[in-house]
């Protein structure tokens, strides 16, 4: 069973429009989140970590993070073609750094 | 500050060989971790490295193995390479070896013939 849940997509969405990104996890311990946006060919970029229950923005991204449900989101407000990436959801424990990914979420953002 | 920098950045090789992949962590980081990507099986973590210790192992076989140095610069080795081993190879470094934030670098593109 995976631990870390996300739909593949693709997720295509109109320029300037919200993206909405979904990730769930199992590991009730699970401490830390974090979503990283990874562009065909490139390595894992941070985009947002999130530790407490609620929401934390941080320009056009916005993560919400729900322990009770298991489940954090990111929404990406006025999408840009620029956007266009895979989104990888990824959970920590409480041990160590060891990060559990999701498989990945690919936005489309179609001008 | 520089990022995290891997080498060789790609690399060819056959089966049955071995391999070993270089990674410097950020400056003052000194948590080290190393990640497989494969289109079938995602992102996967290998093992984790802090003060020369390591941490935490993946699920990985006896294969695979790393090492960390006192300058907290790291190496991952993979012996008797088979086709499936074919893979980036990430690594993503830290401050502190818990629950930090994980900036990764560009990664070792590893192609078994």
């Amino acid at each position: 069973q995976k631990e870390v849940e996300q739909n593949s997509g693709p997720l295509s969405v109109p320029e300037g429009a919200i993206a909405s990104l979904n990730c769930t996890y199992s590991d009730r311990v699970s401490q830390s989140f974090f979503w990283y946006r990874q562009y065909s060919g490139k390595s894992p970029e941070l985009i947002m970590s999130i530790y407490s229950n609620g929401d934390k923005e941080d320009g056009r991204f916005t993560a919400q993070l729900n322990k009770a449900s298991q489940y954090v989101s990111l929404l990406i407000r006025d999408s840009q073609p620029s956007d266009s990436a895979t989104y990888l959801c990824a959970v920590s424990g409480n041990a160590g750094n060891m990060l559990t990914f999701g498989g990945g979420t690919r936005l489309m953002v179609k001008p | 500050k520089a990022g995290v920098t891997q080498t060789p950045r790609y690399l060819i090789k056959t089966r049955g060989q071995q391999v070993t992949l270089s990674c410097s962590p950020i400056s003052g980081h000194r948590s080290v971790s190393w990640y497989q990507q494969t289109p079938g099986q995602g992102l996967q973590f290998l093992f984790e490295y802090f003060s020369e210790t390591q941490r935490n192992k993946g699920n990985f076989p006896g294969r695979f193995s790393g090492r960390q140095f006192s300058n907290s610069r790291s190496e991952m080795n993979v012996s008797t390479l088979e086709l499936g081993d074919s893979a980036l190879y990430l690594c993503a470094s830290s401050q502190l070896p818990n629950q930090e934030t994980q900036y990764f670098g560009p990664g070792t593109r590893l192609l078994v013939l």
